[in-house]
C-alpha cells in the first residue's frame, strides 16, 4: 500500500496527557498537511509542510498543538495537555506540490476522557 | 469558518435514482475537488477539477467546475447502496484548502 499512512488509528487518553500522531505521506509527495475533523463537519486545516519547512502554522488550534517533519518525510502532530475538546479525528494528507491533488490518510481518532 | 456552502445537507434516495449536490463559494478558487468519506475513514478523492467550465466524469459520477470559478456540482447516476457516505466539496488555491460541511447520502435498496 503506497497511500498516506497514519498511526495510531485510535487513541484514548486521559485529560492532561500528551499524545503524538504519526503520518507517512506518499513517498514522492513534497507537501504534507494536517487537518482536524469533528463529527458532522468537513476537515479543518491545521498546518502544512513543504519538505521539512513548516510554511503555515497560524491555524494550529492553540500553542498546545505542534507539528514536525524533521527530514521532510514522515511528520508528527503532538497535542500537549489534552482537553476533552481535542477529541476528533486528525487527518494527514499529502500532495506533490502546490496546486496538485491532495490525498488523505485514514485518520487518527482521538478520544480524551 | 467554512466559506463553502454545500447543499443539500442530507439526501435519502431509492437505489437506482440519480443524485445531484452542489457547492458554492464566496471567493474564486482555481481547483475544485470532490471527496467521499465513509464512517471512520479519511476522505477519498473522487474527482478533481482544474479548469473553469470543465466537466469531468468518473464512472457514474460527473462533476463540473462552474464558469465563474465559484461553484461546482456533483452528479451520481443510477445510485447503488455502496454510494452511501458523506460527500465533501473542497477548494484549493495554492496553500489554502477548504472543505464544505458535506452532503450525507443514504441509499435505500
Amino acid at each position: 500500500d503506497t497511500g498516506v499512512s497514519q498511526n495510531p488509528r485510535h487513541k484514548i487518553t486521559k485529560r492532561g496527557q500528551n499524545v503524538t500522531f504519526r503520518c507517512d505521506p506518499i513517498s514522492e509527495h513534497n507537501r504534507l498537511y494536517w487537518y482536524r475533523q469533528t463529527l458532522g463537519q468537513g476537515p479543518e486545516f491545521l498546518t502544512y509542510f513543504q519538505n521539512e519547512a513548516q510554511l503555515e502554522k497560524s491555524r494550529l488550534l492553540s500553542d498546545r498543538f505542534s507539528a514536525e517533519r524533521p527530514k521532510g518525510s514522515f511528520s508528527t502532530l503532538e497535542i500537549q495537555r489534552t482537553e476533552q475538546g481535542d477529541s476528533a479525528m486528525y487527518l494527514c494528507a499529502s500532495s506533490r506540490d502546490t496546486g496538485n491533488t491532495i490525498y488523505f490518510g485514514e485518520g487518527s481518532w482521538l478520544t480524551v476522557v | 469558518g467554512q466559506q463553502l456552502n454545500q447543499s443539500p445537507q442530507s439526501m435519502f434516495i431509492q437505489e437506482g435514482e440519480d443524485v445531484s449536490m452542489n457547492c458554492t463559494s464566496s471567493s474564486i478558487f482555481n481547483t475544485w475537488l470532490w471527496y467521499k468519506q465513509d464512517p471512520g475513514e479519511g476522505p477519498v478523492l473522487l474527482i478533481a477539477l482544474y479548469k473553469a467550465g470543465e466537466l469531468t466524469s468518473n464512472g457514474r459520477l460527473t462533476a463540473q467546475f462552474g464558469i465563474t470559478r465559484k461553484d461546482s456540482f456533483l452528479n451520481i447516476s443510477a445510485s447503488i447502496p455502496s454510494d452511501v457516505g458523506i460527500y465533501f466539496c473542497a477548494v484549493h488555491n495554492n496553500n489554502d484548502m477548504r472543505f464544505g460541511a458535506g452532503t450525507r447520502l443514504t441509499v435505500k435498496p
